[in-house]
């Protein structure tokens, strides 16, 4: 069946820092990749998505590509600020499903 | 702007209590689920439903039913609380056009405690 791993956090960087969260998914289709955000005491929100192969998807300076030949969809961001501190979901769809995958989520701590 | 309202906040209840976790979009979404969140375990689906009085059972239903008379309004519902039912309970709502890409729609959740 459909999977997504995660790195495990939690994950703690000084602000301006450089972020990588790893995703790597299994999935039987060509899904789609999305990654959401969890602030403190709220609910999930999209952060950002990609649909297919070599997209994209960008977002409050995070970007993540779709990479089809490594099944990863790894969150990058250039330079970390306090307000960047949640966690952080990586998530598949496919076509056609009402279902998402998510993975367990990376806590990311952004200190001052 | 998109609302998903999820009644409650934090519940407090005893094993054995019947407990309704309530909630409601704006969007005139069709599709609408439940998720628990627990530490190391991610979010887990419950039930979904695809319309007005359908449901689907997710990847752990045991324990659970839902209801679903309107289309707005979505309820889960625990017949018999359990300790280990103790979580963090997400609803969200998705328009059905957009199935396939996403675009999932959480409320901000109901924290439920069992004693």
């Amino acid at each position: 069946g459909n999977s997504v791993t995660q790195m495990e956090g939690p994950v703690t960087l000084s602000e301006e820092a450089f972020l990588t969260i790893n995703c790597t998914y299994t999935a039987t289709g060509y899904p789609s990749l999305f990654w959401y955000v969890q602030y403190p005491g709220e609910g999930l929100q999209l952060l950002l998505k990609a649909t297919k192969a070599d997209d994209k998807g960008s977002n409050k300076g995070f970007e993540a590509t779709y990479r089809k030949e490594t099944t990863s969809f790894h969150l990058e961001k250039g330079s970390v600020q306090v307000s960047d501190s949640a966690v952080y979901f990586c998530a598949l769809s496919e076509r056609g499903s009402e279902k998402l995958v998510f993975g367990k989520g990376t806590k990311l701590t952004v200190n001052p | 702007d998109v609302k998903v309202t999820q009644s409650s906040r934090y519940l407090v209840k005893r094993t054995g209590e019947k407990v309704f976790l309530e909630c409601v979009q704006d969007m005139d979404h069709e599709n609408m689920f439940w998720y628990r969140q627990d530490p190391g375990l991610g979010l887990r689906l419950i039930y979904f439903s695809y319309d007005v009085k359908m449901k689907e059972k997710g990847d752990i239903p045991e324990g659970y039913s839902v209801s679903r008379e309107k289309k707005e309004r979505f309820s889960l519902i625990l017949e018999s609380a359990s300790t280990n039912q103790t979580s963090m309970y997400l609803c969200a709502s998705r328009d059905p056009r957009g199935a396939g890409t996403g675009e999932l729609f959480f409320g901000e959740g109901s924290r439920l405690t069992v004693l």
